[in-house]
């Protein structure tokens, strides 16, 4: 019975490389939400998506990042050109339903910019 | 339960004791809120949660208590133990597609 999984869980890249980061759902669940957290900080909204659309992406800065959730394979959040600002733990977590279906998050992948 | 950066509130209590975490929550439209539980080095995990046609659920160990007059969210566990050492954050879904987390609050279980 796993739980979202996230790879890697771990990611350092130089300033101007790009970031990959991955993310499976829950088996059964098809809506996706990557949020961003800062160190000591809550978790912020970055973009919802189910297969193949995105649904919601207002949290998401307008240049250098992007999300997709194609129809195989897992949820990738992309980061193009990444600065030092960049760095943070970023979180996936899935729900079976849309709103007020419980989300579940994977465990992270820390990115560190140098 | 807006962010406030660097310094999280600390609850520091005896294991044994009786815990309580507050959130205000900021949306008077929001019908769903969760509490999360965020060891060190890992995602936040789910503790309970409630809809706002309640004021009150109870789970194992775990209360939650929703005031909707003055906007007022609170996690009560009962007996607190060690590994309930953690950051503890409340969420709401303010009817849209996404969570909004609260700064969150570091609860210390001093054995």
């Amino acid at each position: 019975n796993a739980g979202v999984m996230q790879n890697p869980r771990h990611l350092v890249r130089r300033r101007g490389q790009e970031a990959r980061l991955r993310c499976s759902p829950m088996k059964g669940h098809s809506h996706v939400y990557w949020y961003r957290q800062l160190p000591e900080e809550g978790l912020k909204f970055m973009v919802y998506l189910q297969k193949e659309n995105i649904i919601d992406e207002s949290g998401m800065p307008k240049e250098r990042f992007s999300a997709e959730f194609p129809k195989e394979g897992p949820s990738i959040l992309r980061i193009q050109q990444v600065v030092r600002g960049d760095s943070a733990a970023y979180f996936c977590a899935s729900s079976s339903g849309p709103t007020t279906d419980t989300q579940y998050f994977g465990p992270g992948t820390r990115l560190t910019v140098l | 339960g807006e962010s406030v950066g660097l310094h999280l509130p600390t609850l520091s209590v005896q294991e044994g004791d009786n815990s309580i975490i507050n959130c205000a929550y900021s949306n008077s439209a929001s019908d769903y809120f969760i509490w999360y539980k965020q060891e060190s080095g890992k995602g936040p995990q789910f503790i309970i949660d409630i809809r706002s046609n309640m004021d009150k659920r109870q789970g194992q160990r775990v209360t939650v208590l929703l005031n909707k007059t003055v906007k007022h969210l609170s996690l009560q566990i009962a007996a607190t133990q060690p590994g309930d050492s953690a950051v503890y954050f409340c969420a709401e879904n303010n009817a849209g597609n996404m969570l909004t987390f609260g700064g969150g609050t570091r609860l210390m279980v001093k054995p």
